[in-house]
């Protein structure tokens, strides 16, 4: 397994447009997170996944936000009409049920940068 | 809610020794996990602690002690590579799925 991949690496766009970015997370991971880091902050939570299921949504996530776990695995997250305040590194992890001490595997991220 | 607390940054020579502190306030607790993230990297994983006392792993060692919600990471015997932030989160009882929420984290800087 080459553990959790996320694209593109690096996305730039003009304000008002969609962006949309891809995660494939471990495959024999049923649970699987999007988070939000800006620089010098730690990880903020988005949403989360149980299969196809999406369980929570974070309450600072705006109607911009949706996103899709088709079939249980992989998932996108889009954001519609971008503004500058959503220039952050977007990061994906995925865990397996009853794994705590195994603790999340996050990808690389997906850097956004909206101008 | 949830609210985590660690200290911005911290300097140390090669060979020493930093604890990192880590005090959170929770509706309900469930574990206190570690991360450590170099620029530009990917968060991983470096240790989880559900119950009071010391885990050892290597160079790095997590305590908890959950009457005090605090717990703190040591770095032992730092290396140059060791430079990176490190991240406290908590698992929220209320939460669904293993939800973690992060602290602001704390930049280690190692010198020569």
């Amino acid at each position: 397994d080459t553990g959790v991949s996320q694209d593109p690496r690096h996305k730039i766009t003009k304000r008002g447009q969609n962006v949309t970015f891809r995660c494939d997370p471990i495959s024999e991971h049923n649970r699987l997170y999007w988070y939000r880091q800006t620089l010098g902050q730690g990880p903020e939570f988005l949403t989360y996944f149980q299969n196809e299921a999406q369980l929570e949504k974070s309450r600072l996530l705006s109607d911009r936000f949706s996103a899709e776990r088709p079939k249980g695995s992989f998932s996108t997250l889009e954001i519609q009409r971008t503004e500058q305040g959503d220039s952050a590194m977007y990061l994906c992890a995925s865990s397996l049920t009853g794994q705590l001490n195994h603790g999340y595997t996050f990808g690389s991220g997906t850097r956004l940068t909206v101008v | 809610g949830q609210s985590l607390e660690q200290p911005s940054e911290v300097t140390a020579v090669e060979g020493a020794i930093v604890q990192i502190n880590c005090t959170y306030q929770t509706s309900g607790f469930y574990g206190l996990s570690w991360y450590q993230q170099h620029d530009g990297g990917a968060p991983t994983f470096l240790s989880y602690n559900a119950l009071d006392g010391l885990e050892e792993t290597g160079r790095f060692s997590s305590f908890l002690s959950r009457s005090d919600s605090y717990g703190y990471l040591l770095l032992q015997e730092l290396q140059m590579k060791d430079s990176a932030s490190y991240f406290c989160a908590v698992r929220d009882l209320e939460a669904a799925g293993n939800k973690l929420t992060f602290g602001g984290g704390t930049r280690v800087l190692v010198k020569p």
